[in-house]
């Protein structure tokens, strides 16, 4: 498989649950980036790890948590969230240090009751 | 503060047509400016640019960047219906301490009707 997969595609949660979304890239980068993207707003810039290492959080709420257990790999933890929390979560790779564009995965679909 | 913006936020067209797209950044550091493509789920890449006043073309598309008044431009002609979606324009910024950063604009939504 290659480019940039996320998992699950849809997700419907209650406000108490836990669930973790999860992304993988076949590309052979080393940065990989969450956004959020809510109706009629700019793709929002979540976390970035950077070599497996969290380089940026742009005041994000602490019931997400973020995880990049390697290079390929990066986790979206969510607990407790918020109807507002409800958008698209992407997932984008990218090769630090070049100047190149960011592989964006298909997104999840988060919808929180 | 780093800023992207778009212009307009919406267009109606109708096929045929040919429509341009702004784009007007203001960031620290800058490296590219990149279009992308959004119809019902993630972004899909046209172009980067990088140097000023040369153009970029792929088929019935092309862009230009202008470094010096820090904008471009993302032209369409013949527009089709499949043309339809919402483009993002997005700058990326170079940071000292992990390589980059990409800020988004907030799109155009173009609508080609028959």
């Amino acid at each position: 498989e290659t480019g940039v997969t996320q998992t699950p595609r849809h997700l419907v949660m209650g406000m108490t649950n836990k669930k973790s979304l999860k992304c993988e890239q076949h590309l052979g980068h080393n940065a990989m980036y969450w956004y959020k993207q809510s109706a009629k707003k700019p793709l929002e810039l979540m976390f970035v790890y950077s070599l497996e290492e969290r380089v940026e959080n742009n005041s994000v709420p602490s019931r997400f948590s973020p995880e990049c257990p390697n290079s390929s790999h990066l986790f979206l933890h969510l607990h407790t969230l918020q109807p507002e929390d409800s958008a698209l979560y992407l997932c984008a790779s990218s090769q630090v240090f070049d100047t190149g564009t960011q592989y964006f995965g298909p997104g999840t679909r988060l919808l929180v009751l | 503060e780093d800023k992207v913006v778009q212009s307009p936020l919406s267009l109606v067209v109708h096929e045929g047509d040919t429509v341009t797209l702004n784009c007007s950044y203001e960031v620290t550091n800058f490296r590219s400016l990149l279009w992308y493509k959004q119809e019902k789920k993630a972004p899909t890449f046209l172009f980067m640019l990088t140097s000023s006043g040369i153009e970029k073309k792929s088929g019935r598309l092309s862009s230009i960047l202008d470094k010096k008044e820090l904008f471009s431009i993302l032209n369409i002609t013949a527009t089709q219906t499949g043309d339809s979606a919402v483009y993002l324009c997005a700058v990326e910024a170079r940071r000292q301490n992990y390589g980059q950063n990409f800020v988004f604009g907030p799109g155009t939504r173009l609508s080609v009707l028959p």
